[in-house]
């Protein structure tokens, strides 16, 4: 059974563009939610998304959005990146009241 | 505001030693807590959690944690530690919603041979 995986592992880009990243949950886990990792911090809520709508979010700037497809699958998206974006984004998973997380996409910023 | 607080950034243990991270929280009614690890370049794997009950939590990897009210604390200990356990440390916490877990800073424990 693949965990939860998330694409790209790495990637750079400069200011103001724009970036989407990509989580595939456990199989069986219809609701999935995004964290952002900031260098020697400890993760931070963006958005939980279930039956293909934001459910829940954090305090994440509009520029922060995502979406849920039929399948379970999401894509978090930033616009307009700016340097404090520069992260560890994690994606989760859930079952039974339980978060399974994936490795992270990392996420440079120039 | 709701927030959970790891005092310690970094701890140093020798192989063998026995090891205590501390994690308080600050919640209105007592929140559903875990215990997370993070290895360099990994996702979160989670060692433990405390719902209710017995305030003993045993988790994975030797882990065990204590719930303790009167002290809104929910420390993490290990009796002997491997140097396989050195990684950084979470603790998080939520009040029903289970995706939306507020994190620790984490501490980062080096283990010494």
């Amino acid at each position: 059974d693949a965990g939860v995986t998330q694409s790209p592992t790495h990637l750079i880009k400069t200011r103001g563009q724009q970036v989407t990243l990509r989580c595939s949950p456990k199989s069986g886990h219809d609701t999935v939610s995004w964290y952002q990792q900031a260098l020697g911090q400890g993760p931070q809520f963006i958005f939980q998304y279930y039956e293909e709508e934001e459910r829940q979010r954090g305090n994440f700037p509009d520029r922060f959005s995502g979406h849920q497809f039929p399948n379970y699958s999401s894509e978090l998206n930033v616009n307009a990146l700016l340097l404090g974006d520069s992260a560890l984004y994690l994606c989760a998973s859930t079952l039974s009241g339980e978060l399974f997380f994936g490795e992270g996409s990392r996420l440079t910023v120039l | 505001a709701q927030s959970v607080t790891q005092p310690d950034i970094h701890i140093t243990v020798s192989e063998g030693a026995s090891l205590e991270l501390r994690c308080n929280y600050s919640y209105g009614a007592t929140p559903y807590l875990f215990w997370y690890v993070q290895s360099p370049g990994q996702g979160l794997q989670l060692l433990l959690k405390y719902f209710s009950g017995d305030t003993l939590v045993q988790g994975i990897k030797g882990f065990e944690a204590e719930f303790k009210r009167s002290q809104s604390s929910f420390n993490l200990r290990k009796p002997s530690v491997h140097w396989s356990d050195a990684a950084e440390y979470f603790c998080a916490a939520h009040t029903g919603t289970a995706s939306k877990l507020t994190f620790g800073t984490g501490t980062r424990l080096q283990v010494t041979l």
